[in-house]
């Protein structure tokens, strides 16, 4: 089946660095990537949506300019979650999309983010 | 607008026991519906889809779902628990508005289950 990775899986970092969080498909082409993110105890979120070459689109109050989301190839997406601050402490979770499906995400294993 | 409610935040059953974890849906068009399970510090699994073919969808793992549109319900069942079902599970509703697809998660249902 279809797999989707994540690096790393979890990360500490200082308050006011940034960080770097990798999803791949592994074998499959993923024209699209969505990420997620998720507080503990609580469901997913909607962070933003990712087209390979294109801009990110991004929900309703999630800031663009602190989660800069690239997706160069259709293998790669990634979040850089910039000038982190203890609430931006989370576990962060992309999925992607296969152009040859429909309607099925494949998800990664998430990657915990702890800012301290 | 689409949404997902899940009627049971906590859901404990015995090994062995039938499972049942309710789900209900909104959605202004014909929707697909997921049924996800987390287990802890893992992403996520998908277990079974409803894409407008059958209305009784079997999974992974023994479960299987019901879609219900009088109902507008997807509930989640599995005849006998076993206990390496505990975990958590989402029940989420797609829609593709022209050719964007969005996923919306339900909040959870956290699985218990008693030896």
């Amino acid at each position: 089946g279809a797999v989707v990775s994540q690096h790393p899986s979890w990360v500490i970092c200082k308050s006011g660095t940034s960080v770097k969080i990798e999803c791949r498909s592994l074998d499959f082409q993923a024209t699209t990537m969505f990420w997620y993110r998720q507080f503990p105890k609580q469901s997913l979120m909607l962070m933003a949506t990712s087209n390979e070459g294109s801009k990110a689109t991004y929900e309703q109050g999630v800031e663009k300019d602190k989660f800069l989301i690239n997706h160069a190839s259709l293998t790669l997406s990634t979040l850089t979650v910039t000038s982190a601050h203890p609430e931006d402490s989370s576990f962060y979770i992309c999925s992607a999309r296969d152009g040859a499906t429909l309607y099925e995400q494949y998800f990664g294993p998430g990657t915990r983010l702890t800012v301290t | 607008a689409q949404s997902v409610t899940q009627l049971d935040s906590h859901v404990s059953v015995s090994e062995g026991t039938p499972v049942l974890l309710r789900c209900n849906y909104s959605s202004s068009y014909s929707p697909s519906l997921f049924w996800y399970v987390q287990h802890p510090n893992k992403g996520l699994q998908l277990l079974l889809k409803y894409t407008s073919a059958a209305t009784l969808v079997k999974g992974i793992n023994g479960f299987e779902a019901e879609f219900k549109k009088s109902e507008t319900s997807f509930h989640l069942t599995k005849p006998s628990a076993h206990m390496s079902d505990a975990a958590e599970y989402f029940c989420v509703v797609s829609e593709n508005i022209f050719g964007n697809e969005k996923l919306t998660f339900g909040t959870g249902t956290r699985l218990t289950i008693i030896p």
